[in-house]
């Protein structure tokens, strides 16, 4: 099993530019978050989805799109990238069974 | 304020010694909480999973304890080795709707 995967590992935007991050789990999870990291700060929550077709807002979701049309599959969207979302961002999967999450490797943003 | 506090902000130790995080929590209700390892350039990797009944939890050289009534838990790391160089995040979550709330971490450097 790959468990997490995250691309790309870096990317650069300008202010306004749109950009998709990727992530796929192939354990078969249900769930499926997306979190960013930023110094001196805990991850918050941005989407989660608790299954294909079933996206939900979590603490900081202004700014980003998600969607989930399949088990495997739950990218991010920047629609109109800002300075303020510069940061890492990481990409996360449980199963119910499961007592903890499995975190993608994450991929670094800057936003000039 | 961040409902999860951890201490010290930072730590380095020398190879062999072992060293304590600390994490204070406001979180509640309180359903469980996590200790995870997160190396540089990487995502988090849990460590251990404790509920409220449980008070001590072991990984290897890693010890977890929780006290629930006054709302702490530490991180007991034996022996400290070159690899435990990471960062350690504690995560508590809400009893009614599991939502997960992250420490900024302490990062603990071990030093030969």
């Amino acid at each position: 099993n790959a468990g997490v995967t995250q691309t790309p590992k870096f990317q650069v935007l300008k202010t306004g530019q749109s950009m998709t991050l990727q992530c796929a789990q192939d354990m078969n999870h249900e769930y499926m978050s997306w979190y960013r990291q930023d110094p001196g700060m805990g991850l918050r929550l941005i989407h989660y989805s608790v299954g294909a077709g079933i996206t939900d807002q979590g603490e900081v979701p202004n700014g980003y799109n998600v969607s989930r049309s399949t088990t495997e599959d739950f990218p991010l969207r920047l629609l109109s990238a800002a300075p303020s979302q510069t940061s890492v961002y990481f990409c996360a999967s449980s199963s119910p069974s499961s007592e903890k999450l499995f975190f993608g490797s994450g991929t670094q943003l800057s936003v000039l | 304020k961040n409902q999860v506090e951890q201490s010290p902000q930072s730590l380095i130790i020398l190879e062999g010694k072992n060293c304590t995080l600390q994490c204070n929590y406001t979180v509640s209700p309180f359903s469980n909480l996590r200790w995870y390892k997160q190396d540089t350039g990487r995502g988090p990797v849990s460590l251990t999973i404790m509920t409220f009944s449980e008070n001590t939890k072991s990984n290897g050289r890693y010890t977890a304890t929780l006290d629930a009534d006054t709302k702490q838990s530490s991180l007991h790391i034996t022996a400290s080795q070159l690899s435990d160089s990471a960062s350690y995040i504690c995560v508590v979550s809400e009893g009614d709707n599991n939502d997960m709330r992250f420490g900024a971490g302490t990062r603990l450097t071990v030093k030969p």
